[in-house]
């Protein structure tokens, strides 16, 4: 299956500051890659759609300030969560298209203390 | 507001059993369907995925589509400890944007 890359796999930062969360496809190129966030014992919640070279579309109430995303290759997606506050600890996901399937990476489990 | 529903489980087999997972969604114009195994702390990987009625067979899983039910069903064959797993169905938002939806997670535990 194809590869994708996350890192880091995880992360501890304080309150007020910015982190950011790499995402490449190793083995194939992704015009659109994904970012979920996933508390624990809940499934997957789609934050935005990353498309290389354009704006990233959010999700409905996912703030796009917060979380800024740039796709500006066909391998790598960037998440930053700016300004982290307690309540933005969670488990990260990246996902990226090929062959009409997504493939995820490892994901980042990001702490703010 | 699209919602794919699974059991949340957990789901309790003896090893060497069948295992059946069942998802229903709710948006009728959905396209693809797929079911990713999680483990605890992991992210999810990709074990079928499912296009048109009927069965698809991989190995020990078999996928079950049945488009006028809206009903998608993962079955796994002589089940094993390892394949104790939070089981994910998605669904495909509409045509052409790939954009899953995810359902909750069906917990399976295998019992040796």
């Amino acid at each position: 299956g194809a590869v994708v890359s996350q890192h880091p796999s995880w992360v501890i930062c304080k309150s007020g500051t910015s982190v950011k969360i790499e995402c490449r496809s190793l083995d194939f190129q992704a015009t659109t890659m994904f970012w979920y966030r996933q508390f624990p014992k809940q499934s997957l919640m789609l934050m935005a759609t990353s498309n290389e070279g354009s704006k990233a579309t959010y999700e409905q109430g996912v703030e796009k300030d917060k979380f800024l995303i740039n796709h500006a290759s066909l391998t790598l997606s960037t998440l930053t969560v700016t300004s982290a506050h307690p309540e933005d600890s969670s488990f990260y996901i990246c996902s990226a298209l090929t062959a009409m399937k997504a493939f995820f990476g490892q994901g980042t489990r990001l702490t703010v203390v | 507001q699209k919602e794919v529903e699974q059991n949340s489980g957990p789901l309790s087999v003896p090893e060497g059993a069948i295992a059946s997972l069942n998802c229903t969604y709710s948006d009728r114009g959905s396209q693809s369907f797929f079911w990713y195994r999680q483990y605890s702390g992991k992210s999810p990987e990709l074990i079928m995925s499912i296009y048109s009625n009927g069965d698809k067979e991989d190995g020990r899983f078999t996928a079950q589509l049945n488009k006028a039910s809206q009903y998608v069903s993962l079955l796994i064959r002589d089940s094993q400890p390892s394949d104790s797993a939070t089981y994910l169905c998605a669904v495909t938002d509409r045509p052409g944007t790939y954009k899953y939806i995810f359902g909750t997670g069906t917990r399976l535990k295998v019992l040796a």
